[in-house]
């Protein structure tokens, strides 16, 4: 079974530049999450998706950032503009939850978006 | 009320030995307590997990302990091995499909 893939891996830009990150979640999983993880710290929920609805949004900073995920599957989250403390590892996780009424609770991640901003 | 405390913020331990990282939390509607590894360039993957049902769940060398009414709960790491050698996270949420709060993160060190 694939596992959470997400890209770009890596992405360096200038401050007030935008940046979009992608993720395509496991198969099946109708929840999708992105988390932001700046160095040295946990992960942090930006906003929870079940299907293509907004669950939690809550943590979002909506001046500047903005989530989708059409159709179900894919998701892209985007920075415009960007600030110096931005610069973090961007997490995109899914789970069974919504799938068949019951879940493990598991989050399955992907490898990240590592951004640096300058 | 939705913080995980989490301590300490590095371990470093000899191989063979116990490592033990604890955490603690204010929420009392959480119910859903797991452990993640994460090693560098990794995203984090679930380690082991616990409701509060039970106040322990061992799983190989790994256990957690689970205390419901000092609101802590702790992971041990048996005959601790090089390969664990990674930041390890708790984690937890509520029931019902609520997404996981996380500690800061626990960077342990296995030497040989």
């Amino acid at each position: 079974e694939a596992g959470v893939a997400q890209s770009p891996r890596y992405k360096i830009i200038e401050k007030r530049q935008s940046v979009a990150f992608w993720c395509n979640p496991i198969s099946g999983h109708a929840t999708l999450y992105w988390y932001q993880q700046i160095l040295g710290q946990g992960p942090k929920l930006l906003i929870q998706f079940q299907n293509n609805g907004v669950v939690d949004d809550s943590q979002l900073p909506k001046d500047r950032f903005s989530a989708e995920r059409l159709k179900g599957v894919d998701s892209t989250l985007k920075i415009q503009p960007a600030k110096l403390e931005d610069s973090a590892v961007y997490l995109c996780a899914s789970s069974w939850w919504g799938n068949r009424g019951a879940s493990t609770g598991e989050l399955f991640f992907g490898e990240g978006s590592r951004l640096t901003v300058l | 009320q939705q913080q995980v405390k989490q301590s300490p913020q590095s371990l470093i331990v000899q191989k063979g030995g116990i490592s033990i990282i604890n955490c603690a939390y204010e929420n009392t509607a959480f119910d859903y307590f797991p452990w993640y590894q994460q090693f560098p360039g990794k995203g984090p993957a679930l380690l082991i997990a616990i409701r509060p049902d039970v106040s322990e769940k061992k799983e190989g060398r790994f256990t957690i302990s689970f205390n419901k009414s000092a609101k802590q709960f702790s992971l041990h790491i048996m005959d601790s091995q090089p390969g664990d050698s990674a930041t390890y996270f708790c984690a937890a949420s509520p029931s019902g499909n609520t997404p996981l709060v996380f500690g800061k993160g626990t960077r342990l060190s296995v030497i040989a």
